[in-house]
C-alpha cells in the first residue's frame, strides 16, 4: 500500500511568512507523528496525534508552531512568522497506536530565507 | 537531555565485511529500541526493533544485540553493501510518552567497494 506522504516536498520562503505543510499517514495508522531534523543535527520530535487529539506537544519549540489533524487522516504543520532557525527537514511518520515502529515520509524541506 | 547517544558519526566498511554501530542510552526504564536507515534527500526507514526483553534480534543481515547492563546496544550489519551505505539512528520511545521517539545522532556508514 502507499506510505506517508508529505507535501510540499520543498518550501522555500521568506522570513515573517506564514507556511502549512501537509502529511498523509498509512492508511489505517491512528497515530501521526511530526519530527524535524535541522542540518547536521539529529531528529528532534515535535508533537504525535492519537486520532485527532494531540497527547503530547511537547516539542513544538515555539506558540509560532502549531498543528492539527482533523477526521483521523491529514495533518497540518503551520509555522507563522517563520524565522531562520526553522529552516530543517520536517519529517511526518505515521503507526499503529503504542506500536513501537514509526514509519516516516520523505519529509518536507524548508528554507527560511 | 540526549537520553540516546551514538558516538561515532562516521563508520567506512569494506563490502563484504561486517558493519557494526554503537548505540548507548541513559535512561535504564527504556523498553523497546529501534533501528533507523536513511538515504540523503528520504525520510528514514525502519529496520529492525530489540524489546528490553531479549538480548539479541535477528533479521536477515541485520541482528541488533542489547546489553542492558551496560545500557548499550550494537547493530550488526553482515555482509555489509554498498546499498547499506546511509545514515543510520538508533532510537527509543520516552517513557512517560510513547510516541516521542528520542533519536541519537546518527552515523554515517559507507560500504566501499
Amino acid at each position: 500500500g502507499a506510505g506517508v506522504s508529505q507535501s510540499p516536498s520543498n518550501k522555500v520562503t521568506e522570513k515573517g511568512k506564514d507556511v502549512e505543510l501537509r502529511c498523509d499517514p498509512i492508511s489505517g495508522h491512528t497515530a501521526l507523528y511530526w519530527y524535524r531534523q535541522s542540518l547536521g543535527q539529529g531528529l528532534e520530535f515535535l508533537i504525535y496525534f492519537q486520532g485527532n487529539s494531540a497527547p503530547d506537544k511537547s516539542g513544538l519549540p515555539s506558540d509560532r508552531f502549531s498543528a492539527e489533524r482533523t477526521g483521523g487522516s491529514v495533518s497540518t504543520l503551520t509555522i507563522q512568522r517563520t524565522q531562520q532557525e526553522d529552516s530543517a527537514v520536517y519529517l511526518c511518520a505515521s503507526s499503529f497506536p503504542a506500536q513501537g515502529a514509526q514509519y516516516f515520509g520523505p519529509g518536507t524541506r524548508l528554507l527560511v530565507l | 537531555d540526549q537520553q540516546v547517544k551514538q558516538n561515532s558519526p562516521s563508520l567506512s566498511v569494506q563490502e563484504g565485511r561486517i558493519s557494526i554501530l554503537n548505540c548507548d542510552y541513559t535512561n535504564s526504564m527504556f523498553d523497546y529500541f529501534l533501528w533507523y536507515k536513511k538515504y540523503p534527500a528520504e525520510g528514514p526507514t525502519f529496520l529492525i526493533s530489540i524489546s528490553s526483553i531479549k538480548d539479541k534480534n535477528e533479521d536477515g543481515r541485520f541482528t541488533v544485540f542489547l546489553n542492558k547492563s551496560a545500557k548499550h546496544l550494537s547493530l550488526h550489519i553482515v555482509p555489509s553493501q554498498p546499498g547499506d551505505s546511509a545514515v543510520y539512528f538508533c532510537a527509543a520511545p520516552t517513557t512517560d510518552s510513547w510516541g516521542k521517539l528520542q533519536f541519537g545522532a546518527g552515523t554515517q556508514v559507507v560500504v566501499t567497494p
